[in-house]
């Protein structure tokens, strides 16, 4: 198993352009979620996932919009990149509620100049 | 603000000695995780407290969760480099008129330091 894997894991925008960060795991799980770590900040969630078909947004969702395409894979977009969304991007997933382990993926490192 | 605050933020030691971390909040959870990350990876879940006045042992590093389910702790006896990384605590966030279903909020860190 691969557990959550990520791409890319470096990227390099500019002010105002597009991407879309992709994650998927392969452990069945029904939970899926987008944070962002900044220095001194911890982790802060995006976005998250309860089940396929489901979205809702997290502690700092503007700027960004997700898509859970199926059970597996939960993307991440960014429409027109500002510099103040630099930051290490990280899928997790979880099988069930709020207690249950959540998995992490190794990151995206995101730099807007 | 943080909603969980933990203290210290950097923590450097000689291999051998021992050393806590606190996480604190106003707020009361319930149950609180404590997860380790290493560079260039992913957190991992170390352990998961539920109950208050609970006490967690995994080897050499203990954890607790205060009788009134508002601050944990994680002391680590003996230190050796391997220990070495960002260590962050976490609790369910709670929405008024949601759920906590699958959302924590996390502190912000400590970044430990064991020198052989």
């Amino acid at each position: 198993n691969a557990g959550v894997t990520q791409t890319p894991k470096f990227q390099v925008l500019k002010t105002g352009q597009s991407m879309t960060l992709q994650c998927a795991q392969d452990m069945n799980h029904n939970s899926m979620y987008w944070y962002r770590q900044d220095p001194g900040m911890g982790l802060r969630l995006i976005y998250y996932s309860a089940s396929e078909g489901t979205t809702d947004k997290g502690e700092v969702p503007n700027g960004y919009n997700v898509s859970r395409l199926n059970k597996r894979e939960f993307s991440l977009r960014l429409e027109s990149a500002a510099p103040s969304q630099t930051s290490v991007y990280f899928c997790a997933s979880s099988y069930g509620d709020h207690t249950d382990t959540q998995y992490f993926g190794p990151g995206t490192r995101l730099t807007v100049l | 603000t943080q909603l969980l605050e933990q203290s210290p933020q950097f923590l450097s030691i000689q291999e051998g000695e021992n050393l806590t971390v606190y996480c604190n909040s106003s707020s009361v959870f319930s149950s609180l995780q404590w997860y380790r990350q290493e560079p260039g990876e992913g957190p991992v879940l170390l352990v998961t407290v539920v109950t208050g006045g609970e006490v967690k042992k995994l080897k050499r590093l203990t954890f607790q969760f205060g009788d009134a389910r508002k601050d944990s702790s994680l002391h680590i006896t003996a230190a050796q480099p391997g220990d070495t990384g960002l260590y962050l605590c976490a609790g369910p966030l709670w929405v008024a008129g949601g759920t906590s279903y699958g959302k924590l909020t996390f502190g912000q860190g400590t970044i430990l330091t064991v020198h052989p």
